[in-house]
């Protein structure tokens, strides 16, 4: 079975652009996450969609937005992007909304704001 | 969410027995501990989870006592492979959401 796959793997992009990050989940799970990874920290949770539904939201502003298709799979959205956007984003998917610990994280997609 | 306190690196040798403690002294009655594996520019992997006592899997064994106020990730005759950061996570899973906390866990480095 296919993990969780994420692209594009690297992207570079200016100060001010928009960015849209593409992640499919494990086929039968339902719910994804998004984390924000900065080099030598945790990641940090962005957002959980549950069902096509936001389920949870982290500490982020605005810029940063997300929604679920029909077919589980997601986009991460950053407006106006600022040079500490540069991170690592990791998708991770589950089973079910709520009750595990237990997620599966893709790859990530690198992004360098310039 | 309880916060927790790992040390900051580890060092090790292959073929030994490496135990990463963790503490979470206001874990809730509720919270589990769960340990977290990240190998660079790769997403964390999940490698165990307990309530209390001792879990054990084809992987690690997660010692927890009786106060559940620390935990153990015990990883049994490491190799070099087994370089990466490992992270202790404390909560409780809830119908509301998957969040995940995570702190800046331990960097484990495994030399010959």
């Amino acid at each position: 079975d296919a993990g969780v796959t994420q692209s594009p793997t690297h992207l570079i992009k200016t100060r001010g652009q928009h960015v849209t990050l593409r992640c499919s989940p494990i086929s039968g799970h339902k719910s994804v996450s998004w984390y924000q990874q900065v080099l030598g920290q945790g990641p940090q949770f962005i957002f959980q969609y549950y069902e096509k539904e936001e389920r949870g939201r982290g500490n982020f502003p605005d810029r940063f937005s997300a929604r679920q298709f029909p077919n589980y799979s997601s986009e991460l959205n950053v407006n106006a992007l600022l040079l500490g956007d540069s991170a690592l984003y990791l998708c991770a998917s589950s089973l079910g909304g709520g009750g595990t610990y237990e997620q599966y994280f893709g790859p990530g997609t690198r992004l360098t704001v310039t | 969410l309880a916060k927790t306190t790992q040390p900051i690196s580890m060092d090790s040798y292959e073929g030994q027995e490496v135990n990463i403690t963790c503490s979470h002294n206001n874990i809730a009655t509720n919270d589990y501990i769960t340990w977290y594996q990240q190998f660079p520019s790769q997403g964390p992997r999940f490698i165990i989870q307990g309530y209390k006592t001792k879990v054990t899997n084809e992987v690690a064994s997660l010692f927890i006592p009786a106060d559940r106020k620390s935990s153990t990730l015990s990883l049994p005759r490491v190799s070099l492979s087994d370089t990466a950061v490992y992270y202790c996570l404390v909560g409780a899973p809830t119908g509301g959401g998957n969040k995940l906390t995570f702190g800046t866990g331990t960097q484990l480095k495994v030399e010959l």
